[in-house]
């Protein structure tokens, strides 16, 4: 059982490239979430999708778009890559009422 | 919205306890508490519910006072494999849309 698998581990990216970063669970479940993590600033929530066909706005949404391509897949991707933008970014899903699994990261880089 | 811990830090002797703090300005649906070591996913520890329900390791107890919009984690007779940082992870009740935002963290080390 692979739980939460994100790719890739690590990116160095050039200001203004894009890329995707991708998520998939295979425990059905029905809430997925993008985190950022910087230091001394905790765990920052990006986007997150609370079933399929839906996502909304965490704490810190700009510079970023999200799709929750089926129930599986929550992909999250930035356009134009800034500095500011270079942090560990954590995936995690959960049911309702429930623990949050998490991925294991991606280390980004924007150089 | 961001829940507050505290403390910030905390340093320990081997056998000591700890009590690490979150609180809420708004009224609180769930509580998660998850520990995280260097390098690594953050791992779950505790989750508590409104209206008393509690789920998690059983060397882990905590408390979450609904009125106040506190939770507690207790860490007793901790260990050495305790050390790293604390998050909590808050769901307002006013929202129970699960949008789970965390604190900024506590980080405990424990020395021999």
């Amino acid at each position: 059982n692979a739980g939460v698998t994100q790719t890739p581990k690590f990116q160095v990216l050039k200001t203004g490239q894009s890329m995707t970063l991708q998520c998939a669970q295979d425990m059905n479940h029905n809430s997925m979430y993008w985190y950022r993590q910087d230091p001394g600033m905790g765990l920052r929530l990006i986007y997150y999708s609370a079933s399929e066909g839906t996502t909304d706005k965490g704490e810190v949404p700009n510079g970023y778009n999200v799709s929750r391509l089926n129930k599986r897949e929550f992909s999250l991707r930035l356009e134009s890559a800034a500095p500011s933008q270079t942090s560990v970014y954590f995936c995690a899903s959960r049911n309702r009422e429930e623990k949050l699994f998490f991925g294991s990261g991606t280390q980004l880089s924007v150089l | 919205q961001q829940p507050v811990q505290s403390p910030q830090a905390v340093i320990l002797r081997e056998g000591e306890d700890a009590v690490i703090n979150c609180s809420s300005s708004k009224a609180l649906y769930s509580v998660h508490w998850y520990r995280q070591k260097h390098g690594e996913a953050p791992v779950f520890l505790m989750i508590l519910l409104k209206g008393g329900e509690q789920k998690g390791h059983e060397k882990i107890s905590a408390s979450f006072n609904e009125k106040k919009q506190q939770s507690s984690l207790y860490l007793t007779a901790s260990q050495l494999s305790y050390s790293g940082t604390y998050f909590c992870g808050t769901e307002l009740d006013m929202n129970r849309d699960d949008k789970i935002i965390f604190g900024k963290g506590t980080r405990l080390h424990i020395l021999p």
